[in-house]
């Protein structure tokens, strides 16, 4: 079982807009601001797409965005394209005594 | 540029210990303030962070894991190994080391991790097996 929890699935249109939760509790997405996102595509390697909640690293579209409410985080993918279909993680710090943990990933399909 | 490529055996017995490198190419290990990671993620599972490492030293661990763990930098060779022990079946998982550029924390001195890898290496499946 996995420490933060994420929906199993999420899905939208081409264009539409989509959301996907990360929720935990105060030790970890509510106490710290290093809530990381994930894109997985089938057969690859993680890539970063937001970190510390709301950055967004060189080269990731601006169609990314992250934010955080108490312990919940979000990711929202805006102008869904067909190429963001994938598996999405969220990761967070959750202080010395077991410093990472992700959520257990939402496969994002575009319909 | 900074390149990341795991290797070791795909295959170990149970009860004997996984043994991974990561080779580090196109830049430093001793980049002074980068962490090395190893993250794994089970056939068809989630990811779970194992532990990161500073070059000098420095050394945080998944608490599930630290008992069977060791994380260490051979900076020789530019590149950073990862022995888990007393291996099972449920150890059995596509293993991945990546990068985090981490911080100098004025305050301290020291350089902390930043919490999320930038750069990951392609994976390698090792699974447990008699």
């Amino acid at each position: 079982q996995s420490a933060l929890t994420q929906p199993p699935s999420a899905s939208g249109s081409p264009g539409q807009s989509v959301t996907i939760s990360c929720t935990g509790t105060s030790s970890d997405v509510g106490g710290y601001n290093y809530v990381s996102w994930y894109q997985q595509h089938p057969g690859k390697a993680p890539k970063v797409m937001i970190y510390e909640v709301t950055k967004r690293p060189s080269g990731v579209p601006d169609r990314f965005s992250g934010s955080k409410s108490g312990n919940t985080a979000s990711l929202t993918v805006s102008g869904l394209q067909a190429e963001d279909e994938a598996d999405y993680y969220c990761s967070s710090y959750a202080g010395n005594n077991n410093p990472v943990v992700f959520g257990g990933g939402t496969k994002l399909t575009v319909l | 540029q900074l390149q990341l490529q795991e290797s070791g055996p795909g295959l170990v017995k149970p009860s004997e210990t996984l043994s991974l490198i990561c080779i580090v190419s196109g830049g430093s290990i001793r980049s002074s303030s980068y962490y090395w990671g190893w993250i794994r993620q089970p056939p068809g599972k989630g990811l779970e962070w194992i532990g990161s490492i500073h070059y000098s030293g420095n050394t945080y661990y998944n608490p599930s894991l630290k008992s069977r763990v060791t994380i260490s930098v051979d900076m020789s060779k530019n590149q950073f190994s990862l022995r888990l022990s007393s291996v099972t079946a449920a150890d059995t998982a596509l293993y991945y080391c990546a990068k985090d550029l981490g911080n100098h924390d004025i305050l301290t001195g020291y350089y902390k991790p930043n919490w999320y890898f930038d750069l990951w290496g392609r994976g390698t499946l090792v699974t447990v097996s008699s």
